[in-house]
């Protein structure tokens, strides 16, 4: 089966404590997304990757950091600067084309919960 | 900075009353729309998309939108609505310009009572 994955589906954490976030995908995808989904904002981008060795922030990068050393993986690092992590956590993907955009595939998510 | 408004956050009605979700967006240029779905427990997907050509696209499970661009808009419809349409719907758009971003609604809880 192709898709995405994201491990755990829960997360808990302390204040203080980074945490990494997995996301990994088989559908050969050259780009890959975090997102943070929090009640009545929607989703809202965190780090992006275009292709492996690379990627870019997203509008609300302060306080979390991505790695793209594979196709498949994308991990997203919650540091102990970020002043509010508790929150969902997707990652998406999508075919990387020049000049056109395509739809973006969705993991099950994780939640993180920083006590 | 560009935006995109979901103008209900909330909305309850009975099987087989007809749906429509209200989208505007705030960008001059050339855009790709989206409608976004995620039902409970489930994965987030794609109910149906807008890249060109017919402004009227139809999606999964009988769903379509508009894209009116005088208006902004990219309004979500479905005739008649059933129990399992319960979920969560976004919109999200993404400027041609702008590789890869996708800018989402706040969502709009669609609650389908038998």
């Amino acid at each position: 089966d192709g898709g995405i994955t994201q491990s755990p589906k829960y997360l808990f954490r302390k204040e203080g404590q980074n945490v990494t976030l997995s996301c990994e995908q088989n559908l050969n995808h050259d780009a890959m997304y975090w997102y943070r989904q929090d009640p009545g904002q929607g989703l809202r981008l965190i780090y992006y990757s275009q292709i492996v060795n690379d990627f870019q922030k997203g509008d609300i990068a302060e306080g979390y950091s991505v790695s793209r050393e594979k196709k498949e993986s994308f991990p997203l690092t919650v540091t102990s600067a970020q002043k509010n992590p508790t929150a969902f956590y997707l990652c998406a993907s999508s075919i990387s084309a020049s000049g056109r955009l395509h739809e973006q595939y969705f993991g099950p998510g994780t939640r993180l919960t920083v006590t | 900075a560009q935006s995109v408004s979901q103008h209900n956050h909330h909305v309850i009605l009975s099987e087989a009353a007809s749906l429509e979700l209200g989208c505007n967006y705030s960008y001059g240029g050339t855009v790709n729309l989206f409608w976004y779905v995620q039902y409970p427990g489930q994965h987030l997907q794609l109910l149906l998309k807008y890249f060109s050509g017919d402004p009227l696209v139809k999606g999964i499970k009988g769903f379509e939108a508009e894209f009116i661009k005088s208006k902004f808009s990219f309004n979500l419809r479905k005739p008649s609505v059933q129990w399992s349409d319960t979920a969560e719907y976004f919109c999200a758009v993404s400027p041609t310009d702008s590789w890869g971003k996708l800018q989402f609604g706040a969502g709009t809880q669609v609650v389908v009572t038998p």
